[in-house]
């Protein structure tokens, strides 16, 4: 199973500042994908990325696939406490077999102080 | 929201006893699984379905068994409780086996003393 490690574990900021989140790994994955859990919920997908070097914005939320396809970007701009949640990144969980499963990075717990 | 819904939604059990939970779809998807979550240790993934009657394991499928009947529902066995399976478990579902987007249930807390 290929491995992607997420940083930071944890992130505190205050309303208005910008962030990213990371999420590597040594591994090339042929797509990764990001997604938002609040608390007493499932995750909930944002993007999925799926070319090197692509960017993808949704509102306020930026993400980026490296060129090489190891590694992605979560980018924040202006935080709100709406953005409060877990951030996890996922990818296909073996190299060059079936992509119906999926392997999770443990994720970013972000908290946007009012 | 796709329909998801897991059962119970909250459980308190003792260790030894067996416990199902149960995940129903109504989105007619292919692809069905059962994950746990951890606090330092993310979604684990612990069986999957592919379809009807098959079934495969994850990652941390000891003590654990699944069956899939039914296209719509996807049932978790503890064969035997044990503290260690004191987790939040979460059923998925998707419908494509490439740039596969996942949707998940409100999940279970499941408590085992």
């Amino acid at each position: 199973t290929q491995l992607l490690e997420q940083s930071p574990q944890f992130l505190s900021i205050q309303e208005g500042e910008n962030l990213t989140v990371y999420c590597n790994s040594s591994s090339v994955f042929s797509s990764l994908q990001w997604y938002r859990q609040e608390p007493g919920e499932g995750p909930v997908l944002l993007v999925t990325v799926v070319t090197g070097g692509e960017v993808k914005k949704l509102k306020r939320l930026t993400f980026q696939f490296g060129d090489a396809r190891k590694d992605s970007s979560l980018h924040i701009t202006a935080a709100q406490p709406g953005d409060t949640g877990l951030y996890l990144c996922a990818g296909p969980a073996d190299s060059g077999g079936s992509n119906y499963k999926l392997t999770f990075g443990k994720g970013t717990l972000l908290t946007v102080n009012p | 929201d796709a329909g998801i819904t897991q059962s119970p939604r909250h459980k308190v059990t003792e260790t030894g006893t067996p416990v199902t939970l149960r995940c129903h779809q109504t989105e007619n998807h292919r692809y069905m699984y059962w994950y746990r979550q951890d606090p330092g240790h993310g979604l684990r993934l612990i069986h999957y379905s592919y379809g009807v009657k098959d079934t495969d394991k994850g990652e941390v499928s000891d003590g654990y068994s699944v069956s899939r009947s039914k296209t719509e529902d996807f049932l978790l066995t503890l064969e035997s409780a044990t503290s260690s399976q004191t987790s939040v478990y979460f059923c998925a579902i998707s419908d494509r086996a490439s740039g596969n987007e996942q949707f998940f249930g409100p999940g279970t807390r499941l408590t085992v003393l």
